[in-house]
C-alpha cells in the first residue's frame, strides 16, 4: 500500500508570514505529483502538476519544488493572506492517485 | 465549460439501505474517479473509470461498486449501508489517464447513514 505523508498536519501563521509544508511519497514508479488547495465548503482546486526531478512551479505567491529521487515536494506560500487559509493536499500519481492527509493552514489577520 | 457536477448534494439513509450517487464529468473528459472522505481521513480512492471500463480499484469492500456510461457520466452504488459509510463522496474527472492530467473535482455528495 502506497503511503503519502504530509507535514505538518496543521499550521497557524500570522498574515504576512511565509510558510512551507512537505509532502513525502514513494520514489519508485513515479509519474507525477499534484498539489491541491481545498477550502472549506468548496471542491479541491488544482494548484500544480509536477513531473521532473528538480521541477519548480510558481503561481502568484505560491510555489512548489519536487525531488523525485528522495521522494519529497515542498509547497511554499510567501506573505500569507487570510484567503490562503485552506487544506493543502498533495497526490502521488503512480498507478492511480494517492492523496496525502493534507496540511490545514490557518492565516490569522 | 461547465464543471463537474454531482447529485444529490446531500443524502440521508438508514443502515441496510442502498444508495446511488451520480457524477457528470467536464465535457470531453473520459476518466471519472471516486473518492471517500471521512473525518480524520484523507481522500480515499474508491475506483476510476475510463471509457466505460473500471481501470483501478481501491481497498473497499464489494458493497461499493460503480459504472460509467457511454457519455462518460458515472454512478457509484453502495449496498447494505453501514454507519461507517457516512462520508463526503467526491468524484473527479480528467481528460485521459495520463499521469500529468489534472483531476477536476465536483462539489461532493454528503451521505449520512443513520
Amino acid at each position: 500500500i502506497l503511503n503519502v505523508e504530509q507535514s505538518p498536519q496543521s499550521l497557524h501563521v500570522q498574515e504576512g508570514d511565509s510558510t512551507n509544508f512537505t509532502c513525502s511519497f514513494p520514489s519508485s514508479n513515479f509519474y507525477a505529483l499534484h498539489w491541491y488547495r481545498w477550502e472549506t465548503a468548496k471542491s479541491p482546486e488544482a494548484l500544480f502538476v509536477m513531473t521532473l526531478n528538480g521541477d519548480e512551479k510558481k503561481k502568484g505567491r505560491i510555489s512548489a519544488t519536487l525531488n523525485t529521487k528522495e521522494g519529497y515536494s515542498y509547497l511554499y506560500i510567501k506573505g500569507s493572506q487570510p484567503e490562503d487559509s485552506a487544506t493543502y493536499l498533495c497526490a502521488f500519481n503512480g498507478q492511480n492517485f494517492v492523496f496525502g492527509p493534507g496540511t490545514r493552514l490557518s492565516v490569522l489577520p | 465549460k461547465a464543471g463537474v457536477t454531482q447529485t444529490p448534494r446531500y443524502l440521508i439513509k438508514t443502515r441496510g439501505q442502498q444508495v446511488t450517487l451520480s457524477c457528470s464529468p467536464i465535457s470531453g473528459h473520459r476518466s471519472v474517479s471516486w473518492y471517500q472522505q471521512t473525518p480524520g481521513q484523507g481522500l480515499q480512492f474508491l475506483f476510476e473509470y475510463f471509457s466505460e471500463t473500471q481501470r483501478n480499484k481501491g481497498n473497499f469492500p464489494g458493497r461499493f461498486s460503480g459504472r460509467q456510461f457511454s457519455n462518460s457520466r458515472s454512478e457509484m452504488n453502495v449496498s447494505t449501508l453501514e454507519l461507517g459509510d457516512s462520508a463526503l463522496y467526491l468524484c473527479a474527472s480528467r481528460e485521459t489517464v495520463i499521469g500529468t492530467d489534472t483531476q477536476y473535482f465536483g462539489p461532493g455528495t454528503r451521505l449520512t447513514v443513520l
